[in-house]
């Protein structure tokens, strides 16, 4: 999976409880990106950082904020977790020093919210 | 919104067969790339077509790119069991732009 992890890998939680799903990478990516998959919707953008503090909202980031405090590791959090946010969350690294936009991906988290 | 749209949403072909995948897509790009997403796992790049290009091959890949219909497509030319997964467009919408739109994905199951 091209150095990125993510942790959990699985986790269920209860609605209105905060969640924090972690993605790690060892390739240097300077821009790393949240996107989430659901049936019928494909991959759909949250968030997604230019570099460490450095970020920016998605096509569906409501609910759902991001940090960035070094260049390895960009967390999202769901402030207060739906069922709508039952989802796979992916966590992408684009190719470091390239002009196209050729993104890594992890190996995902399934969230379930009951 | 959604840029790129895949057809067929499902395809299911015998091994051997040539699998074909269809992308329109809605705006200018830069580039549009194809993925790979097995189950269970996360999208791993294929190939990307520039603009200005209007066929590439890599492998048992051949993708095309018409610009003028704002499609490509995706040929597998002699599918194996192994290529049974979801394929994936990606679209770079503008020059500089950080961000990819991502289609919703064609299942291709390859019977053995």
């Amino acid at each position: 999976d091209a150095g990125i992890t993510q942790s959990p890998r699985h986790k269920v939680t209860e609605t209105g409880t905060p969640v924090t799903l972690r993605c790690h990478q060892t390739e240097n990516h300077r821009y790393m990106y949240w996107y989430r998959q659901d049936p019928g919707h494909g991959l759909r953008l949250i968030h997604y950082s230019y570099g460490v503090k450095d970020t920016d909202k998605g096509e569906v980031s409501d609910g759902y904020s991001v940090s960035r405090s070094k260049t390895e590791d960009f967390l999202l959090t769901l402030e207060s977790a739906t069922s709508s946010q039952t989802s796979v969350y992916f966590c992408a690294g684009r190719r470091p020093g390239s002009p196209i936009n050729e993104q890594f991906f992890g190996p995902g988290t399934r969230l379930t919210v009951l | 919104s959604q840029q790129g749209e895949e057809d067929p949403q499902a395809l299911s072909i015998q091994e051997g067969e040539n699998a074909t995948m269809n992308c329109s897509y809605k705006t200018s790009i830069n580039n549009l790339q194809w993925y790979r997403q097995n189950s269970g796992r996360g999208l791993v790049h294929l190939i990307l077509i520039r603009s200005n290009e209007r066929e590439k091959h890599s492998g048992r890949l051949r993708v095309t790119l018409d610009t003028s219909k704002k499609s490509s497509s995706l040929l597998i030319t002699a599918s194996r069991a192994a290529d049974t997964a979801s394929y994936f467009c990606a679209t770079d919408p503008q020059r500089g732009s950080e961000k990819l739109v991502f289609g919703k994905g064609t299942k291709l199951t390859v019977n053995p």
